[in-house]
């Protein structure tokens, strides 16, 4: 399996546009995570997946950001509009849901907003 | 509640000597362990997890973490570092809630080795 695969890598955008993270999960892997890392806050969990369904959005920010799910091999998380504090790497990981597994990261997109 | 605290938020070492990363967790039940580790504009990599099994758990480069109960801690060490060894560090627990298992991230440690 290629692993969890995210597009793009990077993105410049300006305030105000739209923004749209790819994220491609692991075959077989029913839940999925997307994260936001910055240098103020760490690692932040904004929103999982179980089975395709949405479990709890709680760390999505504001209303701007959206995920959607539409099926077990893609997800997107959108801003819109995006700002400059939305500046930061988002990842998107997937696991396996047993005991003691773990989960599988993408490479990450790395999100400008000017 | 469940909860992750990773105790030094940069530890400095000089290569060839070994490395301590601190790691503590609140659980109400036995969870499971990990430590992935990000290089500089990098994805996580996962170094070793705890399972409810060995309580001595080896990583890969060398590195391996014991998990300790009575203590609540999952310690990274290495007898002796490399400079390869500097990146950003990440105790994680997994968590079940909602039938999935959420991996919940500490605040990172920055490990900076000197030549």
């Amino acid at each position: 399996d290629a692993g969890v695969i995210q597009s793009p890598r990077h993105e410049v955008t300006e305030m105000g546009q739209e923004v749209t993270l790819r994220c491609k999960p692991i075959s077989g892997h029913n839940s999925l995570f997307w994260y936001r890392q910055t240098m103020m806050r760490g690692l932040e969990l904004l929103i999982y997946f179980n089975n395709n369904v949405p479990i709890d959005d709680s760390g999505m920010p504001e209303d701007r950001f959206s995920a959607k799910m539409p099926n077990a091999s893609f997800s997107t998380l959108k801003i819109q509009p995006s700002e400059p504090r939305d500046s930061a790497v988002y990842f998107c990981a997937s696991t396996r849901d047993r005991v003691g597994t773990e989960a599988f990261f993408g490479q990450g997109t790395r999100l400008t907003v000017v | 509640a469940q909860s992750v605290t990773q105790l030094d938020s940069h530890v400095s070492v000089s290569e060839g000597t070994p490395v301590l990363l601190r790691c503590n967790y609140s659980s109400s039940y036995s969870p499971s362990l990990f430590w992935y580790v990000q290089h500089p504009n990098k994805g996580l990599q996962l170094l070793l997890k705890y399972t409810s099994a060995a309580t001595l758990v080896k990583g890969i480069n060398g590195f391996e973490a014991e998990f300790k109960k009575s203590e609540t801690s999952f310690h990274l060490t290495k007898p002796s570092a490399h400079m390869s060894d500097a990146a950003e560090y990440f105790c994680v627990v997994s968590f079940i809630s909602g039938g999935s298992y959420i991996p919940t991230f500490g605040r990172g440690t920055s490990l900076i080795v000197h030549p």
